[in-house]
């Protein structure tokens, strides 16, 4: 059964220091996995996705994330946060198997402190 | 450019009304979707459309009902029946899911809220 877990549902972190937001899933077959942001009051963006091909994904706006599927962990990282990256962010699974799943993550809400 | 619009932005609801919320895309994307938002908790899909003509139940789709008579809209009507309508509503569109899952397209939500 597909799943997703989030495991901080906030992280706080200064300007121009490293960003690690952690996700872990579960699917029965070969998911594919994204990492979405949420500005407040405002629709989801896609920052990247992995569809089988290179285990590390490189995003939009200097955000990547490494498919570890030992681990079953999709992280999604960023060397030097900026303040502008203070959002909600949703790591989600889909998979078509027949029929259309998709399963997202509670969310993790990152503060940026100056 | 293209996109999805989402209206209203702000919804309010009488006791016993149905609302209807308009989402339209110009991204000529076969697949549509809408889901509920509420906070702390990630998005539910409450129903979605691969094609024209033809929509399936998500896993909240009680007390809702939609429409895909043209590929561009997909109105998503809330009804009496959703005794808690208050959400962030958000459409989303994406290529048909056929095709490899892929990612989804969202316009800026409409929040609902109950008089």
């Amino acid at each position: 059964a597909q799943s997703v877990t989030q495991l901080d549902s906030h992280v706080s972190v200064s300007e121009g220091t490293p960003v690690l937001l952690r996700c872990n899933y579960s699917s029965s077959y070969s998911p594919s996995l994204f990492w979405y942001v949420q500005h407040p009051n405002k629709g989801l963006q896609l920052l990247l996705k992995y569809t089988s091909a290179a285990t590390l994904v490189k995003g939009i706006n200097g955000f990547e994330a490494e498919f570890k599927k030992s681990e079953t962990s999709f992280h999604l990282t960023k060397p030097s946060a900026h303040m502008s990256d203070a959002a909600e962010y949703f790591c989600v699974v889909s998979e078509y198997t027949g029929g259309f799943k998709t399963i997202f993550g509670a969310g993790t809400r990152l503060f940026v402190k100056a | 450019d293209g996109g999805i619009t989402q209206s209203p932005k702000y919804l309010f609801r009488k006791e016993g009304q149905n609302v209807t919320l308009s989402c339209e895309q110009n991204l000529n994307h076969d697949a549509m979707y809408w889901y509920r938002q509420d906070p702390g908790q990630g998005l539910r899909l409450i129903y979605y459309s691969q094609i024209v003509n033809d929509f399936q139940k998500g896993d909240i789709a009680e007390g809702y009902s939609v429409s895909r008579e043209k590929k561009e809209s997909f109105p998503l009507t809330v009804t009496s029946a959703q005794k808690n309508p208050t959400a962030f509503y958000l459409c989303a569109s994406s290529i048909a899911s056929g095709q490899g899952v892929q990612p989804q397209h969202f316009g800026d939500g409409t929040r609902l809220s109950i008089l």
